[in-house]
């Protein structure tokens, strides 16, 4: 089956800092995977997604993630981080194959310091 | 840009009450799914929908929940009694033209408050 863990349900980093959101996968098949951003009180907005070819993906508001297998990781990324980025961070998962589904992850909220 | 709408926005309710909460998914997907949210926790899968019948539902989608699509645009969540751990943000989604990818494209949720 499969499931996704998202290590550190906080982090904490300075404006103009790397923003780093670890994400790790288990499926059976070929992942498709996703991360999606909730900003307080709104919906979920898709950053971006991976399904096939380049592993590295790049999203919106300067976002990017690289699907490693062989480490069964899809990192979420950003160079500088902005204010405008605090939100809580889901990664998911497409169960695809039988049961088509996302398989969402713990969150992680990421705060961001002047 | 097509958006996936819900209404209400928030509903307070007595517990043993029922509930129904509105969506419309984008018009031609095919595969619309109801997950819920409950305050700080990680968003839940409760039901996933296509062909006009459920094609999945988790183990928390129980007999007190139904979803309809009654017209070919609405799509509804029913909680027949409300109980109190009930109360969380139900969101809604919608997917697919002629191919699931697995990009659910979300409502802005509907915020469940039982008393």
């Amino acid at each position: 089956a499969q499931s996704v863990t998202q290590l550190g349900s906080h982090v904490s980093v300075s404006e103009g800092a790397l923003v780093l959101l670890r994400c790790n996968y288990s499926s059976s098949v070929p992942p498709y995977l996703f991360w999606y951003v909730q900003y307080p009180n709104q919906g979920l907005q898709l950053l971006l997604k991976y399904t096939t070819g380049a592993t590295l993906v790049k999203g919106i508001n300067g976002f990017e993630a690289e699907f490693k297998k062989s480490e069964t990781s899809f990192h979420l990324t950003k160079p500088s981080a902005h204010m405008s980025d605090a939100a809580e961070y889901f990664c998911a998962v497409f169960a695809g194959d039988s049961s088509y589904k996302l398989i969402f992850g713990s969150g992680t909220r990421l705060l961001v310091r002047p | 840009e097509p958006e996936v709408t819900q209404t209400p926005s928030h509903q307070v309710t007595q517990m043993g009450q029922e509930v129904i909460l509105r969506c419309v998914p984008i018009s031609n997907h095919l595969y619309f799914y109801w997950y819920r949210q409950i305050l700080g926790q990680k968003v839940e899968f409760l039901v996933s929908f296509y062909n006009n019948e459920i094609s999945e539902k988790s183990e928390i989608f129980d007999d007190q929940f139904s979803v309809e699509r009654p017209d070919g645009s609405n799509f509804t969540l029913k909680i027949r009694s409300t109980k109190l751990e009930d109360s969380a943000m139900y969101f809604c989604a919608s997917s697919g033209l002629a191919v699931n990818t697995g990009e659910l494209f979300f409502g802005e949720g509907s915020r469940l408050t039982v008393l």
